[in-house]
């Protein structure tokens, strides 16, 4: 079974303040993991995926095995990062977690 | 390019009715996902398609969630009948061929959603 855990369901930072959202999973297999955005009236698109290993929007995210996680950071984070985050994991299928809100302060 | 199109985007039945969603996916895209996104929750895969045949439908609930794909483009998701635990968003996304060896997930794109209420 493949499983995607998002510990917390509200997260509240100050613009200029480092954020990271949190993902762990189980999966028996050799994991894909994605992080996929929602802002405010928008659709739910694509962020960033690890195989890419490339920065989006100041965004990073680094797969840890042995921890079996796939946190989202961000040095500085701006008021237009305020959206839902979703961690979400590709085995057998796309498998999503419960999502993160994340409010940036001015 | 246009994105995925979804209709309609709001929806408000009572239980034991019937009702139908419908999703045109990008042009080109072989591959079309419904999702279920009960409030709260992330998206849960309800049926994924490949071109016009079924690929994984194992979490559709069959005896009152049905879904087709007649010609490889559009597809239609149909709930009869309703309860009161289907009211929720229904996403339709479609991507590029999603099969092949090494295989890698392509990128999912995603409608706006049917929100369904059910009274």
């Amino acid at each position: 079974a493949q499983r995607v855990t998002q510990p917390e369901k509200l997260l509240s930072v100050f613009k200029g303040a480092p954020v990271e959202l949190k993902c762990n999973y189980s999966y028996s297999g050799s994991p894909e993991l994605f992080w996929y955005v929602q802002y405010s009236r928008q659709r739910l698109q694509l962020l960033l995926r690890h195989i890419s290993r490339e920065s989006i929007k100041g965004f990073t995210a680094d797969l840890n095995k042995g921890e079996t996680s796939f946190h989202l950071k961000k040095p500085f984070a701006q008021e237009e990062d305020s959206a839902m985050y979703y961690c979400a994991l590709s085995g057998s299928r796309l498998t999503f977690g419960e999502g993160t809100q994340l409010t940036v302060n001015p | 390019e246009a994105g995925v199109a979804q209709s309609p985007r709001y929806k408000i039945i009572e239980k034991r009715q019937s009702v139908a969603f419908w999703c045109n996916p990008i042009s080109g895209h072989a591959t079309l996902y419904w999702y279920q996104q009960i409030l709260g929750q992330g998206p849960k895969l309800l049926i994924q398609f490949q071109n016009n045949g079924v690929v994984d439908d194992s979490q559709l609930p069959k005896d009152r969630f049905s879904a087709e794909r007649l010609k490889g483009v559009d597809s239609t998701l149909k709930i009869q009948p309703a309860k009161l635990e289907d009211s929720a968003v229904y996403l339709c996304a479609s991507s590029l061929d999603n099969r092949g060896q090494g295989y890698v997930q392509e990128t999912q794109y995603f409608g706006p959603g049917t929100r369904l209420l059910v009274l």
